[in-house]
């Protein structure tokens, strides 16, 4: 059982759309990341919080907002998406920002935009 | 700039053949993380190994071995024996030592097939 937990893990939503991907995380860890994986393109980092502070916005458009609450939880709210931002959508946590020996990540949320 | 290339983006054994995953890096920092991780269908991003620039002692753990080697910038994969278990995408990874927001920078994945 992994210890990010990603909800939905299947989304199917329309360009009109107003929808929002949820990451909890049991682990205690105080950083936590989006990553956005699309089909024949590595891996990218979107978004990194620390201590509910975002210190990272890896040049994403502004039609993904993410929001982070307190240190367990990380949502990733969506609106008016395009075609192209179907991709599996992985969250990630670690104890630290700078600790990169327990970077877990989540089963992912595959979503498709039509 | 920072890259890491896995030139393998297919790769097809038998059950019980040896297959090697190849990664290569870039980097001019001193200071660096290499991780290997495996997807599954499901989806999840398994954690299989961390390396530090500084060691590089190979590493073995049941049937997964690693070979890193500073020399030619390569941190390859071995899967002795391998199995239907096995079959998922295996990914390569590099963090900077001097990053402070913990981003992983990944190859393009090698998937690999184990047919019985």
């Amino acid at each position: 059982e992994t210890g990010v937990t990603q909800t939905p893990r299947h989304l199917v939503m329309g360009m009109t759309n107003k929808k929002s991907l949820k990451c909890e995380q049991h682990l205690g860890h105080n950083a936590m990341y989006w990553y956005k994986q699309s089909a024949k393109k590595p891996l990218e980092l979107m978004f990194v919080y620390s201590l509910e502070e975002r210190v990272e916005n890896n040049s994403v458009p502004s039609r993904f907002s993410p929001e982070c609450p307190n240190s367990s939880h990380l949502f990733l709210h969506l609106h008016t998406l395009q075609p192209e931002d179907s991709a599996l959508y992985l969250c990630a946590s670690s104890q630290e920002r700078t600790d990169w020996n327990t970077i877990y990540f989540g089963e992912g949320s595959w979503l498709t935009v039509v | 700039a920072q890259k890491v290339t896995q030139a393998q983006t297919e790769i097809s054994v038998v059950e019980k053949e040896d297959v090697t995953l190849d990664c290569v890096y870039e980097t001019r920092d001193t200071t660096y993380y290499l991780f290997w991780y495996k997807q599954p269908p499901s989806g999840e991003l398994v954690f299989l190994i961390r390396r530090n620039s500084f060691d590089e002692q190979n590493e073995i753990s049941g049937r997964y071995s690693w070979n890193f080697q500073k020399s030619t910038s390569s941190f390859n994969f071995t899967i002795t024996a391998s199995q239907v278990v096995d079959s998922a995408v295996y990914f390569c990874a590099l963090i900077l030592g001097s990053s402070n927001t913990g981003k992983l920078i990944f190859g393009q994945g090698t998937t690999l097939q184990v047919k019985p």
